[in-house]
């Protein structure tokens, strides 16, 4: 699978810290987002970036933070400040208003213990 | 915003069934309704998908209907198969928009 890459697939996170989950695109897509999945309810929209250096909230964006330095690179930081933050996290990357097809990455399963 | 809605959150079929996912949006400006279909444990990937200029399109046993008038699209897949067994996402986005707005889902259950 190549075009987008998160990385680790797995993480376990002890109580009060943080955690970064990476995401690099090959694909030039000018659109990065990150999605929270858990059962139920489907995918929930934390930050999206449509530029470098640029980035907005989405509906979930509390204890979390993100970075767009590279267009090809939207890592996203489980601060602790995030009181839930067991949960399968998208990484997704768009090219364009008028593209079409969302890519998304393997996925982070991320679990606080 | 965009506000998708999709039901049932759980589908059981037996397989050669047809079966029916619905989703319903409210920004009457959205225009490119996808569908993401997710395997156990891996990333959701595009199956079909439908501009607003269109009122359906089909994919071999994959099709899907857009009723822009109600703000409703639907899922149709005939002779189910197991391997069909997954859970399916609607998304609806406004022109201009990068942002899809994806509803809650579907598990889709296709027994042997």
């Amino acid at each position: 699978d190549g075009g987008i890459t998160q990385s680790p697939k797995y993480l376990f996170r002890k109580e009060g810290q943080n955690v970064t989950l990476s995401c690099e695109q090959n694909l030039n897509h000018d659109a990065m987002y990150w999605y929270r999945q858990d059962p139920g309810q489907g995918l929930r929209l934390i930050y999206y970036s449509q530029i470098v250096n640029d980035f907005q909230k989405g509906d979930i964006a509390e204890g979390y933070s993100v970075s767009r330095e590279k267009k090809e690179s939207f890592p996203l930081t489980v601060t602790s400040a995030q009181k839930n933050p067991t949960a399968f996290y998208l990484c997704a990357s768009i090219t364009s208003p008028q593209g079409t097809e969302a890519f998304f990455g393997q996925g982070t399963r991320l679990t606080v213990v | 915003g965009e506000n998708v809605e999709q039901h049932p959150s759980t589908l059981s079929v037996q397989e050669g069934d047809s079966a029916v996912i619905k989703c319903t949006y409210s920004d009457s400006a959205s225009n490119y309704f996808p569908w993401y279909k997710q395997e156990l444990g891996k990333r959701p990937q595009l199956i079909i998908d439908i501009r607003s200029n269109v009122g359906e399109k089909k994919d071999q046993r994959i099709a899907v209907t857009l009723n822009k008038t109600a703000k409703h699209f639907s899922l149709h897949i005939t002779e189910t198969q197991p391997e069909d067994s997954a859970v399916y996402f609607c998304a609806a986005r406004p022109g201009g928009s990068y942002i899809p707005t994806f509803g809650r889902g579907t598990s889709l259950i296709v027994h042997p």
